[in-house]
């Protein structure tokens, strides 16, 4: 079976830098993606790691440890509008295009 | 504007009344699915498709069927709703594949009474 770990929620202010964690344990694995969802908004991309290390993109990067089965997601300079939450999803070898996704971590930012 | 939508956005219905769900993209997409997302569950894959004609089971397919006949539009089908299928769906599609950058249609919250 496969199951992903992420904290229920996390807090921090305006101007901080904020990790999301998640591990995950599957029998087959290609990469590590995660998703911004807004309160009553759609899924939104933001970054995917096929390969072992950091992928920056702005204000995020996005980083994976095949080894840890571990990825994490940083968030700099927080802003409000950041206040969301955060979901990993693992694409699975197990059916080519699979995709499993954490319960996900919210993220409430404050002045 | 390069969109994946929805309908109906909000559908409360009855218990065994088929219903189908559409979901449209206009970004030329191979790649589409079907998610529902539950409190405390996170999103759920129930379909994939991989092109026209070709479909696969996610993680939660049981009472639910799909088609891709046409590359723009793949509904949702649930010939017999039960209340276990009161959810909020998302359509998405990928140029790439689910692993690559997917785009969320608005979603659809259905209530099955």
């Amino acid at each position: 079976g496969q199951s992903l770990e992420q904290p229920s929620e996390v807090t921090a202010v305006e101007g901080a830098i904020v990790q999301i964690n998640c591990t995950y344990q599957t029998s087959g694995f290609y990469g590590l993606s995660w998703y911004q969802q807004h309160d009553g908004g759609a899924p939104t991309f933001l970054s995917y790691n096929g390969l072992d290390g950091l992928e920056e993109t702005g204000r995020f990067s996005s980083f994976l440890s095949r080894s840890d089965s571990y990825g994490y997601l940083l968030l700099q300079e927080l802003q409000m509008k950041d206040s969301a939450s955060y979901f990993c999803a693992v694409r699975m070898n197990t059916g080519f295009q699979k995709l499993v996704f954490g319960t996900g971590t919210r993220l409430l930012v404050s002045p | 504007e390069a969109q994946v939508t929805q309908n109906p956005r909000y559908l409360i219905t009855v218990t065994g009344k088929k219903l189908t769900v559409t979901c449209s993209q206009n970004m030329n997409h191979e790649y589409m699915s079907w998610y529902r997302q539950d409190p405390g569950l996170g999103l759920r894959q129930i379909y994939y498709s991989m092109n026209v004609e070709v479909t696969d089971k996610g993680d939660v397919p049981e009472g639910y069927k799909v088609s891709r006949k046409e590359k723009r539009n793949f509904p949702l089908i649930l010939e017999s709703p039960s209340p276990n299928q009161t959810s909020l769906y998302f359509c998405a599609s990928s140029l790439e594949g689910t692993f690559n950058e997917q785009f969320f249609g608005p979603g659809t919250r259905l209530t099955v009474l």
